[in-house]
């Protein structure tokens, strides 16, 4: 069965600090992983794409790493911001299109 | 504003009742993707479009939920007969396939409250 799981659950960091988050996936023939920020009662907003051929993506503040043969990805947010507090998902693509959403992560940046 | 955009954003309804809502996808793009998502957990995937073809429905999907797509532009979906559990955020995402790669964009959703 194909699973992503997104640890820790919630997390909460000064301001500041760099942040980490972990997603990991059962089965390493994926076509793309993509993370996504959700505010509360809110949408997803696309943070970073990564194909299944790359190995990471940048984006301002943003890194996402892709390691397919341990089946992990990593988000680093640098030097957090209270306004980067929100829900971060990460959702692998293992069937043309069909997104597997992990539970998410939860983050609080205090000022 | 050229995201993509959900009718209603909020619905409150009687079990027994039928609801219908809308996705505009964002223009030129040729899928479309309903997920369901419940509280503190990720969107689940429930159906998808290329163009106005339903190419495949999750088995989450019960016979109470029917969604369309005519002539490959806006798509709804309905419930008919709603039930408590069916109480969830209705997600529509819409992306361009192009050469075997797509980026999937998001609408604000639908927060649909059954009582």
């Amino acid at each position: 069965k194909q699973e992503v799981t997104q640890i820790p659950a919630a997390l909460s960091v000064p301001e500041g600090e760099n942040l980490v988050l972990n997603c990991s996936f059962t089965d390493s023939a994926i076509y793309n992983l993509q993370w996504f920020r959700q505010d509360p009662g809110k949408g997803l907003t696309s943070l970073l794409l990564i194909q299944s051929s790359q190995r990471e993506q940048t984006s301002g503040r943003l890194n996402a790493s892709l390691d397919k043969s341990s089946g992990r990805s990593t988000l680093y947010i640098a030097a957090s911001q209270p306004g980067d507090s929100a829900t971060y998902l990460c959702a692998v693509d293992f069937s043309w299109g069909k997104l597997q959403f992990g539970a998410g992560t939860q983050v609080v940046v205090t000022p | 504003d050229t995201g993509v955009s959900q009718n209603p954003r909020h619905k409150i309804t009687k079990r027994g009742q039928n609801v219908t809502f809308r996705c505009d996808p964002i223009s030129e793009h040729n899928r479309l993707y309903w997920y369901r998502q419940t509280l503190g957990q990720g969107p689940e995937f429930l159906t998808y479009f290329q163009n106005e073809a339903q190419l495949e429905k999750s088995r989450l999907l019960s016979d109470r939920f029917s969604a369309e797509r005519p002539k490959g532009s806006f798509s709804t979906l309905e419930i008919q007969r709603t039930e408590q559990g069916d109480s969830a955020m209705y997600l529509c995402a819409s992306s361009l396939l192009l050469a075997g790669e797509e980026t999937q964009y998001f609408g604000p959703g639908t927060r649909l409250l059954v009582l």
